[in-house]
């Protein structure tokens, strides 16, 4: 079976733009998260979804950061206004149980996101 | 605070030998620690998960230890290749957080021929 995937993988563009990011988990997993990894630093949480229940937000940096996830499967990464502070790879990782376990997450290739 | 630290140098070892990689952490309780390990342009791949109440772990090479007293975990591969050489992260699963991970920086590791 596929894994998780993400696209674009590489994405360049202005300061003020808006972008997309998309997320597709592997296929039964009802817990999705998304992470950023700056240069040189370890993953930094964003967000979490799990089931229908309401997304855990609070690690996103701002309110320019929002995202979405449709049917309980794929899942958007929107930012807006982006600021070359953003510039980071956006890691998307799926899990088959979202109540604590022992399940582990299975992260996808991510997007290096490059706001100029 | 609340902290999670690992050797910040990266770690040059010979092939044969065994990469100790360290994991301390301040403020936090863990129900479980994982290991990842990440290559250049990819995304982390699970490696071992240990809970809080289990204190060593071993899967092949591999063999990771977790001291809630100290607060640390070891990472250990031993008979290392250069095909480990990649970024180890290690990853807190707090209690009652839904599996939110938080991460390490990561130690990277280099393994000579």
């Amino acid at each position: 079976g596929a894994g998780v995937s993400q696209s674009p993988s590489n994405k360049v563009t202005e300061k003020g733009k808006d972008v997309e990011l998309r997320c597709d988990p592997i296929s039964g997993h009802t817990a999705l998260y998304w992470y950023r990894q700056s240069l040189g630093q370890g993953l930094e949480f964003l967000i979490y979804f799990q089931g229908n229940s309401a997304p855990d937000k609070s690690g996103l940096p701002s309110d320019r950061f929002s995202a979405e996830r449709t049917g309980g499967s794929v899942s958007t990464l929107t930012i807006q206004r982006t600021q070359q502070e953003d510039s980071a790879v956006y890691l998307c990782a799926s899990r088959l149980a979202g109540a604590q376990s022992t399940d582990t997450q299975y992260f996808g290739p991510g997007t290096r996101l490059t706001v100029l | 605070s609340q902290k999670i630290e690992q050797n910040s140098e990266a770690l040059n070892i010979q092939e044969g030998k065994t990469a100790t990689l360290t994991c301390n952490y301040t403020n936090y309780s863990p129900a479980y620690l994982q290991w990842y390990r990440q290559d250049p342009g990819r995304g982390p791949v699970f490696l071992l998960l240990i809970r809080e109440n289990e204190k060593e772990k071993r899967k092949e090479r591999l063999k990771v230890t977790f001291d809630t007293t100290l607060k640390q975990s070891l990472f250990h591969i031993t008979a290392s290749q250069p095909a480990d050489s990649a970024t180890y992260l290690c990853a807190l699963d707090p209690h009652n957080q839904g599996g939110k991970l938080i991460f390490g920086q990561g130690t990277e590791l280099s393994v000579k021929p």
